[in-house]
């Protein structure tokens, strides 16, 4: 399985709900990682987490919280996000971080969409 | 503010053709590089892959060429296909006080015409 998913699919939210990503991976990799796409733009990194720990947030505001249950999961808590963080976000995830030659695996992203 | 009308850079060949797509990168620490394809609505797929102590290596149907003297990547496609219309990124992977990260090149869209 080399598989990482992610859910939803689409999400379409207001600026005062609050929401959450969900990602998951089966493929004992111990590094998990957050970046956000815009149109036309290559992936941002976000966060990273390495053996459910977060070891880099790359100044993301507060309105974007990370969380890592265990070694297969990841979710992304959303709240008050502004129009503007419409974008693809995606999830992906590799053995290590320590390692050089790690080839990182994505999702299919999530398509949200802040009205 | 994003820019309006920000467009990729793009590639058009006619199928069967080869492709070559070029990637500069800035680290000359990087030690490791990946090429990925995302189609579109889909995620980043893995191509290939190349390790700073190669200049060379080779797949099916793709190759990637590592000069890191002048500090670029790039990924030659033999006769391309309808099905490799994408957008290809380059990404190398960087070392920070806290670990590895990959960090993405600007991309480059391919469109395959019959």
């Amino acid at each position: 399985d080399t598989e990482v998913t992610q859910t939803p699919k689409h999400l379409v939210m207001g600026m005062t709900n609050k929401k959450s990503l969900k990602c998951e991976q089966h493929m004992g990799h111990r590094a998990m990682y957050w970046y956000k796409q815009k149109a036309k733009k290559p992936p941002e990194l976000m966060f990273v987490y390495s053996y459910e720990k977060l070891s880099i947030n790359e100044s993301v505001p507060s309105r974007f919280s990370p969380e890592c249950p265990n070694s297969s999961l990841l979710n992304l808590h959303l709240h008050a996000l502004q129009p503007e963080d419409s974008a693809l976000y995606l999830c992906a995830s590799s053995q290590e971080r320590s390692r050089a030659n790690t080839e990182a695996f994505f999702g299919q992203g999530t398509r949200l969409t802040v009205v | 503010g994003e820019s309006v009308g920000l467009h990729l850079p793009t590639l058009s060949v006619q199928e069967g053709d080869n492709s070559i797509i070029n990637c500069a990168y800035s680290n000359s620490a990087s030690d490791y590089f990946i090429w990925y394809k995302q189609e579109s609505g889909k995620g980043p797929q893995f191509i290939i892959d190349i390790r700073s102590n190669m200049d060379k290596r080779q797949g099916q149907r793709v190759t990637v060429l590592l000069n890191k003297t002048v500090k670029h990547l790039s990924l030659q496609i033999a006769a391309t296909q309808p099905g490799d219309s994408a957008v290809y990124f380059c990404a190398e992977n960087t070392n920070s006080n806290s670990g590895y990260a990959l960090n993405f090149g600007k991309g480059t869209s391919l469109l395959v015409t019959p």
